[in-house]
């Protein structure tokens, strides 16, 4: 079975730009959720997708958006990016909703905001 | 607001010994628990799952244990090997759902020398 798959999995961009990353979760699961980690603040949840809906959405700025596709595919954008930006995005896939099955996370993908 | 603690830090042993990590939360009404390890720059993989029925969860060389009227849980990791070097994090899950998402402590820093 194949695992939770990210793309890309490095990108630069520069301040102001836009960028998108992708997420496919593991076949048969309906729940994607999104993470950002940086040294400073260690693992942060952005938000969650099940059945193509928002269900969760942690505190982040409206620059960070989501959406998930009849797939179970997610997609995440960030728009005018600012330094503080770059980190490792890592999104999650799982059953179940909210946290109630295991949770099996992708490769995630490096942004650099410069 | 759930806040989760990992002792230590970091820790550095050779190869060889059996080692305890230890994670403690604070907000007991918990679902279930979910014990990851990341390589730097790499995504989580999941090595157990402990249910809030169960107190034990064993994978190989490795056990962990829930105690949710304290708050705890205790990763054993036996007869330690250089490839187990990397960060070990827990993360609960709130019984009333996941709406904000999984939260992570900031990990055990683990190097086992050869």
């Amino acid at each position: 079975k194949a695992g939770v798959t990210q793309t890309p999995r490095y990108l630069i961009k520069t301040r102001g730009q836009q960028v998108t990353l992708s997420c496919s979760p593991i076949s048969g699961h309906r729940s994607v959720s999104w993470y950002q980690q940086t040294p400073g603040q260690g693992l942060q949840f952005l938000f969650e997708y099940f059945s193509e809906t928002q269900r969760n959405k942690g505190n982040f700025p409206g620059r960070f958006s989501g959406r998930q596709f009849s797939n179970s595919r997610s997609e995440m954008n960030v728009s005018t990016l600012e330094l503080g930006d770059s980190a490792l995005y890592l999104c999650a896939s799982s059953r179940a909703i909210s946290g109630r099955d295991e949770q099996y996370f992708g490769p995630g993908t490096r942004l650099t905001v410069t | 607001k759930q806040e989760v603690t990992q002792i230590p830090a970091a820790l550095s042993v050779p190869e060889g010994e059996n080692l305890v990590l230890n994670c403690s939360f604070t907000d007991s009404a918990i679902y279930n628990l979910q014990w990851f390890r990341q390589d730097p720059g790499k995504g989580l993989t999941s090595l157990l799952l402990i249910q809030s029925s169960q107190r034990e969860q064993t994978s190989g060389r490795l056990n962990a244990s829930l105690d949710k009227s304290s708050g705890r849980s205790t990763l054993y990791i036996a007869a330690s090997q250089p490839g187990d070097s990397a960060t070990y994090l827990c993360a609960p899950i709130p019984s009333g759902g996941g709406a904000d998402g999984l939260t992570f402590g900031k990990g055990t820093h683990l190097i086992i020398q050869p």
